[in-house]
């Protein structure tokens, strides 16, 4: 079975502060990779995403992701923060055909 | 339409009750989910349904039992619930479920509460 591990429970920036949060997964076979969004008081919402090929994937809202096969690793990148990025961020990742996500990193950028 | 939709919002039961929670989609999706997601906690996997048919439980206790009646409804009726079930219920519906890589909408979720 998969599983997920987020380095970091709660960030605290500063608006324009860069940001990366570390994601490392578990599992023996081909994997589907994720992050989500949670913001306050809204439904969780897709990030970006890995399935194959170019390891660098950009998503919505200038986040971008690198899979490091190697490193297990799929950390979540974001060159200036914004304070609307406040926000609960979820690893996922999917395995065969169940979704894992992480414990969540908090993050609370400060205007 | 990427919407999945969820009803209630909010749920206040007591431990003697029988109520549902209803997800919809109209995305052609043949795949959905419950998930439960406790405070400060990740969702994690109930069950999965693929083409109306329960495909994974993850020993979830028989009080909460799905039924997916068509490919766009999928309910969870919940009886005789312990405090201990008070959570977020979220719903997630994909293209399908395997064979291909297929992401996951979210529904806002069901606040439920067992008093």
């Amino acid at each position: 079975a998969q599983s997920v591990s987020q380095h970091n429970h709660h960030v605290i920036l500063s608006e324009a502060a860069s940001l990366e949060l570390g994601c490392n997964y578990s599992y023996g076979g081909t994997v589907n990779l994720f992050w989500y969004v949670q913001y306050p008081g809204q439904h969780l919402q897709l990030l970006l995403k890995y399935f194959s090929g170019d390891p660098l994937v950009k998503g919505i809202k200038g986040f971008e992701a690198e899979f490091i096969k190697s490193k297990f690793s799929f950390n979540l990148r974001k060159p200036s923060v914004q304070w609307s990025d406040t926000a609960e961020y979820f690893c996922a990742v999917k395995g065969g055909n169940k979704l894992v996500f992480g414990a969540g990193t908090i993050l609370r950028v400060k205007s | 339409d990427t919407e999945v939709t969820q009803t209630p919002k909010h749920l206040v039961m007591g431990m003697t009750n029988k109520k549902s929670l209803k997800c919809e989609q109209h995305m052609g999706h043949r795949a959905m989910y419950w998930y439960k997601q406790k405070a400060k906690k990740p969702p994690e996997l109930m069950f999965v349904y693929s083409y109306e048919k329960l495909s994974i439980n993850e020993s979830v206790p028989s009080r909460f039992s799905p039924e997916c009646p068509n490919s766009s409804l999928l309910n969870l009726h919940l009886h005789a619930l312990q405090p201990e079930d008070s959570a977020l219920y979220l719903c997630a519906s994909s293209q399908r479920l395997a064979g291909g890589t297929y992401e996951q909408y979210f529904g806002p979720g069901t606040r439920l509460t067992v008093t």
